[in-house]
């Protein structure tokens, strides 16, 4: 079935350092979402990327998607601690009616 | 406020007892989803339902059961069947299939007695 790794696992940064994570599928996506959990809370949608090669931004956020379709980036300039949480991928093939979401990364901020 | 509530928030599970975690969504949203999220993992689908009194299992069905005979409304059902239930249970709604954005409960905590 649809495989969608993300790496690191775990990534502990110093405030103000910058932080990647990396999304790959084994198969060519439709489009691709980011969604960032706090600790003890729920997934929130945080963007959608469709095109190959698309890159968009949110202040600090810049979000990739690859020419090939099937791996994305999320970066994250000059952490703060706000930015604590686990941040997933989500594939959606255009095949199935639903999203596969990826393993996740957990990003801890310290000062 | 346009959302989705689910309850109870924690919930414990004796043996061989079946129990139903509820799901309600005012955003109009078509398809509704279950997922099972364990510690430091991330989410794996259980069912997803697309239109009313119409359903699919997902990656992780067995031990599981849901119904859809209302848009606002996925029950879902964790029988004895599942012998390990342990988890956090979270439930989310799109207006669309899988392209759409999902919205997420705050999730319901399972744990066996």
């Amino acid at each position: 079935g649809q495989q969608v790794m993300q790496i690191p696992q775990y990534q502990h940064v110093q405030e103000g350092e910058d932080f990647t994570t990396y999304c790959n599928s084994s198969t060519t996506l439709s489009n691709i979402q980011w969604y960032k959990q706090r600790p003890g809370g729920h997934p929130v949608f945080l963007i959608q990327l469709v095109k190959s090669g698309e890159v968009k931004k949110q202040k600090r956020l810049t979000f990739q998607f690859g020419e090939a379709k099937k791996n994305s980036s999320l970066h994250i300039t000059a952490t703060q601690t706000t930015d604590v949480g686990t941040y997933f991928c989500a594939a959606d093939t255009g095949t199935a009616s639903k999203l596969t979401f990826g393993t996740g990364t957990r990003l801890q901020v310290t000062l | 406020d346009g959302g989705i509530t689910q309850s109870p928030k924690y919930l414990f599970r004796k043996e061989g007892q079946n129990v139903t975690l509820s799901c309600e969504q005012n955003l109009n949203h078509d398809a509704m989803y279950w997922y099972r999220q364990d510690p430091g993992q991330g989410l794996r689908l259980i069912y997803y339902s697309q239109i009313v009194n119409d359903f699919q299992k997902g990656d992780i069905a067995e031990g599981y059961s849901v119904s859809r005979e209302k848009k606002e409304s996925f029950p879902l059902t964790v029988t004895s069947a599942q012998k390990n239930p342990t988890a956090f249970y979270l439930c989310a709604s799109s207006m669309g299939s899988g392209n759409q954005p999902q919205h997420f409960g705050d999730g319901t905590r399972l744990s066996i007695l």
